[in-house]
């Protein structure tokens, strides 16, 4: 079936735009995330959607970042006033989440942001 | 919170070799620990897990194992083949968490 999908897949934008990346997980999958990945670094947590469940967004580095989640499907991540240190791949995946067990997360391919 | 270390952050091996990447936790009540690869350009990919009420698991070539008391779990690779040759994350779910630590990742190279 069809995995995670991303998009862009690559986005170059100036310092000081606002951008705005796109996440269509697996039909079905009540979780959602989203992650950051600088270069050479790990996987950084942003935000965690779990089906109508407010948002834990205590991974967000600062109140530039945002992001929402549409019919408990489609998710955007939105990046105001973008800085250089922004330059990264953002990486969304997710998974089924049964209600005692942790799950399988599935990745998308990521969107590259390099912001100049 | 939860603090994962992981060690080598390159590993150069040739074919047919056996690679371990090794990863410690901090957190004693984690009970979940993933393994994911990396290839250029694509999203992480789960190889394989396991669960804190086990001490090993095994799938043909990979195998990870986990040390409760110790807090470490590792990742084997044996006979390893150039297609082996990537990123590889580990992670670690704390008990009641959906968010994972992520350690920073193991380049390993395999030379033919």
């Amino acid at each position: 079936g069809a995995g995670v999908s991303q998009s862009p897949s690559n986005k170059v934008t100036e310092k000081g735009k606002d951008v705005e990346l796109r996440c269509d997980p697996i039909s079905g999958h009540t979780a959602l995330y989203w992650y950051r990945q600088s270069l050479g670094q790990g996987l950084e947590f942003l935000i965690y959607f779990q089906g109508n469940s407010a948002p834990d967004k205590s991974g967000l580095p600062s109140d530039r970042f945002s992001a929402e989640r549409t019919g408990g499907s489609v998710s955007t991540l939105t990046i105001q006033r973008t800085q250089q240190e922004d330059s990264a791949v953002y990486l969304c995946a997710s998974s089924i989440t049964r209600i005692y067990s942790t799950d399988t997360q599935y990745f998308g391919p990521g969107t590259r942001l390099t912001v100049l | 919170g939860e603090n994962v270390e992981q060690h080598p952050s390159t590993l150069s091996v040739q074919e047919g070799d056996s690679a371990v990447i090794k990863c410690t936790y901090s957190d004693s009540a984690s009970n979940y620990f993933p393994w994911y690869k990396q290839e250029l350009g694509k999203g992480p990919q789960l190889i394989i897990d396991i669960r804190s009420n086990v001490g090993e698991k095994k799938d043909q070539r990979i195998a990870v194992t986990l040390n409760k008391t110790a807090k470490h779990f590792s990742l084997h690779i044996t006979e390893t083949q150039p297609e082996d040759s990537a990123v590889y994350f580990c992670a670690a779910f704390q008990g009641g968490s959906y968010i994972p630590t992520f350690g920073r990742g193991t380049s390993l190279i395999v030379h033919p």
